[in-house]
């Protein structure tokens, strides 16, 4: 079946230094989508990527989606205490059968930053 | 508009009991999804509910299952408890259209703990 990998699966820095977390598909996607997990609390939806080669930036935030549509990644620039959290990627592609979509969530990159 | 609500919030039962959680989506939102976390296996798909069939499935035993309701809401069910099973259940809704599985709006959760 599909998989999503996510790597690294945790990340310390320090405040003010970059981050950046990586997810890679073994099948092509339609769309990745990320997502950000506080401690102790549920996902929350940050952005959805489509298109081949797509950047779309949130402030400190940049995602990238690959042009072959099979891998994504997200940075964050000059880290801060409160990007603490799980980033999860989670892919999107048509099921086997055609009829549906079906969205597959990487294991998620625990960022820990150090004030 | 109020959020994704998931009753009871915490729980705790003995292997071999059954137990059925409860997931009140977004109001409008036609799919249902169910995911399983634990810290060693991240987010786990469980299954999907649209219109009140089951549109995906993931890879878990028959003893989890799942029903959705005529105005959208869901319970998933899990028989015959087992220690692994202690995990935290989170329901998420979507619109859900043709395009692909859309922003998944997560509740907070159920935390299950098997004794």
């Amino acid at each position: 079946g599909q998989q999503v990998m996510q790597i690294p699966q945790y990340q310390h820095v320090q405040e003010g230094e970059d981050f950046t977390t990586y997810c890679n598909s073994s099948t092509t996607l339609s769309n990745i989508q990320w997502y950000k997990q506080r401690p102790g609390g549920h996902p929350v939806f940050l952005i959805q990527l489509v298109k081949s080669g797509e950047v779309k930036k949130q402030k400190r935030l940049t995602f990238q989606f690959g042009e072959a549509k099979k891998n994504s990644s997200l940075h964050i620039t000059a880290t801060q205490t409160t990007d603490v959290g799980t980033y999860f990627c989670a892919g999107n592609r048509r099921n086997s059968g055609g009829s549906n979509y079906k969205l597959t969530f990487g294991k998620g990159t625990l960022l820990t930053v150090n004030p | 508009k109020a959020g994704v609500t998931q009753t009871p919030r915490y729980l705790i039962k003995t292997r071999g009991q059954q137990v059925t959680l409860s997931c009140s989506p977004i109001s409008g939102h036609r799919s249902v999804s169910w995911y399983q976390q634990t810290p060693g296996q991240g987010l786990q798909f469980l299954f999907e509910y649209f219109s009140e069939t089951q549109r995906n499935k993931g890879n878990f035993p028959g003893r989890f299952s799942g029903r959705q309701f005529s105005n959208s809401r869901s319970e998933m069910n899990v028989s015959t408890l087992e220690l692994g099973d202690s995990a935290l259940y989170l329901c998420a809704s979507s619109l859900a259209s043709l395009a692909g599985v859309e922003t998944q709006y997560f509740g907070p959760g159920t935390r299950l703990l098997v004794l």
